[in-house]
């Protein structure tokens, strides 16, 4: 595997379902990102993790709730949500969490709550 | 402070050319252009880190203006592949450089043969 891998690619979960989404970068960086994409929005930050340390939070509510238990994985686990939290959800690597790096960005997990 | 992303939406002819421009009301650390092709991840285009910085690779360039509060992603002799939404990412200049990146709504372009 190369670059940064999602999965699932597709998720369907209920309200009360708890679910996680799992990212993995193969590019050796140090930072990883999750965001939000809805329809018709520009992409959301959601977390920032800058070795292994959570360096942003992005106002998001505590039925998202990230993990990063080393600098090639991102996992975000999800619970009680909500139909609006359907959405593409983005993860995201960079060498070092710094806006000079570029981002480079997984497939996504495409997301729908009933 | 969301950066304002203009036109909404471009609809090229091939070999036609296009602007998007990428407006903040504050001073920038830097600007990121992306491009994501409908069910795709958006996939890296370039970075612009000085004013009055111009760069580009292929037919695709990019400037930053000398006060770092605009930047414009310059497409020309448009190709088919070219087609996607166009992002750009921005940090505003205040404090210290962090890692948060904010984007705009995006351009949606679209070049038919």
């Amino acid at each position: 595997e190369t670059g940064v891998t999602q999965t699932p690619r597709h998720l369907v979960m209920g309200m009360t379902n708890k679910k996680s989404l799992k990212c993995e970068q193969h590019l050796g960086h140090n930072a990883m990102y999750w965001y939000k994409q809805s329809a018709k929005k520009p992409l959301e930050l959601m977390f920032v993790y800058n070795f292994k340390e959570q360096t942003e939070n992005n106002s998001v509510p505590s039925r998202f709730s990230p993990e990063c238990p080393n600098s090639s994985h991102l996992f975000l686990h999800l619970h009680t949500l909500q139909p609006e939290d359907s959405a593409l959800y983005l993860c995201a690597s960079s060498l070092s969490g710094s806006s000079y790096n570029e981002q480079f960005f997984g497939p996504g997990t495409r997301l729908t709550v009933l | 402070q969301q950066p304002v992303q203009s036109p909404q939406a471009v609809i090229l002819r091939e070999g036609e050319d296009a602007v998007i421009n990428c407006s903040s009301s504050k001073a920038l650390y830097s600007v990121h252009w992306y491009r994501q092709k409908h069910g795709e991840a958006p996939v890296f285009l370039m970075i612009l880190l000085k004013g009055g910085e111009q760069k580009g690779h292929d037919k695709i360039s990019a400037s930053f203006n000398e006060k770092k509060q605009q930047s414009s992603l310059y497409l020309t002799a448009s190709q088919l592949s070219y087609s996607g939404t166009y992002f750009c990412g921005t940090e505003i200049m205040e404090g210290h450089n962090t890692d948060k990146l904010i984007f705009g709504t995006g351009t949606r372009l679209q070049v038919f043969p």
